[in-house]
């Protein structure tokens, strides 16, 4: 079953809209981490952010902003005032404690596309 | 400096040669992986190496071997390669807090990948 879900396949918006990216999560763990990445065009792998479970307050770095809401397992993403160098794939990771094996396991991603 | 590296960076081979990805990191850290990236973008992992043992392996075929010779590299052969080997294959390292299930886990740095086309 799939842990992290990406519902969004691709999103495209115009220059200076605000996006936001859904990532809902499944677990059974009482202690976990979420992560975003990005992958643009280039193709390398960018870490973003990494939240633990028991910190739900939001963040903001820059034009990112990140809501994570345990009642609903989600952990959502916003790109404000975007960019055109924001298009990139997006994704939404899941790490657990019950596993004891660091790894991370991938949502599908979400492709942006900004727009000049 | 490249924190993670990979080389080579596109490797085009025919179905049934052998080959292999070499991926070294200079952050000092302890825990080294592999993932594969298909052609539709999703990222699954296929090994985790922590201080040169072997912790995952994600029912990834026996004609992959991962090669874990220190801490700071971990290599990719693959026997006998096939069609739908053809994928990114990304290395990533971690440094993670012990003992392990400590339950704290570390972001994981990624490599700029290995283009693999298997004709």
């Amino acid at each position: 079953a799939q842990k992290v879900t990406q519902a969004q396949t691709e999103i495209s918006v115009v220059e200076k809209e605000d996006v936001t990216l859904d990532c809902v999560y499944e677990t059974r763990d009482t202690t976990y981490y979420l992560f975003w990445y990005k992958q643009p065009p280039s193709g390398e792998l960018v870490f973003l952010i990494r939240r633990n479970s028991f910190d739900e307050q939001n963040e903001i770095s820059g034009r990112y902003s990140w809501n994570f809401q345990k009642s609903t397992s989600s952990f959502n993403f916003t790109i404000t005032a975007s960019q055109v160098v924001d298009s990139a794939v997006y994704f939404c990771a899941l790490s657990e404690s019950l596993t004891n094996d660091y790894k991370l396991s991938f949502g599908a991603g979400t492709t942006v596309t900004v727009r000049a | 400096d490249t924190a993670v590296s990979q080389t080579p960076k596109y490797l085009v081979t025919q179905m049934g040669n052998d080959k292999s990805i070499k991926c070294e990191q200079n952050l000092g850290h302890d825990t080294m992986y592999w993932y594969k990236q298909d052609s539709k973008k999703f990222l699954k992992i296929m090994f985790s190496y922590n201080n040169k043992e072997l912790i995952i392996n994600e029912t990834v075929p026996n004609r992959f071997s991962p090669k874990s010779p220190d801490k700071a590299h971990l290599n990719l052969h693959i026997n006998s390669l096939e069609l739908g080997d053809s994928a990114v294959y990304f290395c990533a390292s971690s440094q993670e807090f012990q003992p392990i299930g400590a339950g704290v886990k570390a972001e994981q740095y990624f490599g700029p990948g290995t283009r693999l086309t298997v004709t």
